[in-house]
């Protein structure tokens, strides 16, 4: 079955500090994997897309990574900001075109 | 802002009824991707359209259906309204379809609640 869970569901981090967020998925074939900010009712905003032969993108103060292998992707966040606060999703695309969406990590950027 | 608009905002239907959602993509771009996203959840792909042809599906029944005009703007319908039919529904459009490594770009999204 073509999943894509996104850990930690929620995250909390003081204004300035770094933080990770995981993806992992089980779509198969895979075709790309792209990450979204998504801020409160506004509709999603690429940050990265990622194909199967890049290990790593950056984007500001944002930087993907990917491992085919292992079927896992991280987003980590540099320095974070207030306005970093949002829920980010990975999604991943098969070969057939269909997207699979995470349910996201809401991030909370406290001062 | 993405350029890209939908329309309504937000809309309420009963049960049984029919709506269509519209979008207009940003200038240039002739690929259309809608999403449904439920509450506290991530979009689910429902269909793509590319040059007003389908081009892939998620798995959503066939009540609900679009359409891509030749001005590349799209509708969604949705066929005999079900409560979980209740989300926001999200337009994407693209420069090309994912294939090619296109940047979608969200339009701000339609709520529909079905009562």
């Amino acid at each position: 079955k073509n999943q894509v869970e996104q850990s930690p569901q929620s995250l909390i981090i003081l204004e300035g500090k770094n933080c990770t967020l995981q993806c992992n998925y089980t779509v198969s074939p895979f075709s790309n994997l792209r990450w979204y900010k998504q801020d409160t009712g506004r509709g999603p905003v690429s940050l990265t897309i990622m194909t199967f032969s890049e290990n790593t993108k950056s984007n500001g103060r944002y930087t993907a990574t990917l491992d085919a292998d292992t079927k896992q992707s991280s987003l980590h966040i540099t320095a974070s900001q207030l306005s970093d606060s949002a829920s980010y999703i990975c999604v991943v695309r098969n070969t057939g075109n269909q997207f699979y969406f995470g349910t996201g990590t809401s991030l909370t950027v406290i001062p | 802002e993405t350029g890209v608009t939908q329309s309504p905002t937000h809309l309420i239907k009963t049960r049984g009824q029919q709506v269509t959602l519209r979008c207009s993509s940003q200038s240039g771009h002739n690929t259309v991707s809608w999403y449904q996203q439920a509450l506290g959840q991530g979009p689910q792909f429902i269909f793509q359209y590319y040059r007003e042809e389908e081009n892939g599906r998620g798995n959503f029944p066939p009540r609900f259906s679009g359409l891509q005009f030749p001005n590349y703007s799209s509708e969604l319908n949705v066929n005999a309204l079900e409560l979980d039919d209740s989300a926001l529904y999200l337009c994407a459009s693209s420069l090309a379809p994912q294939a090619m490594g296109g940047t979608q770009y969200f339009g701000p999204g339609t709520r529909l609640l079905v009562l």
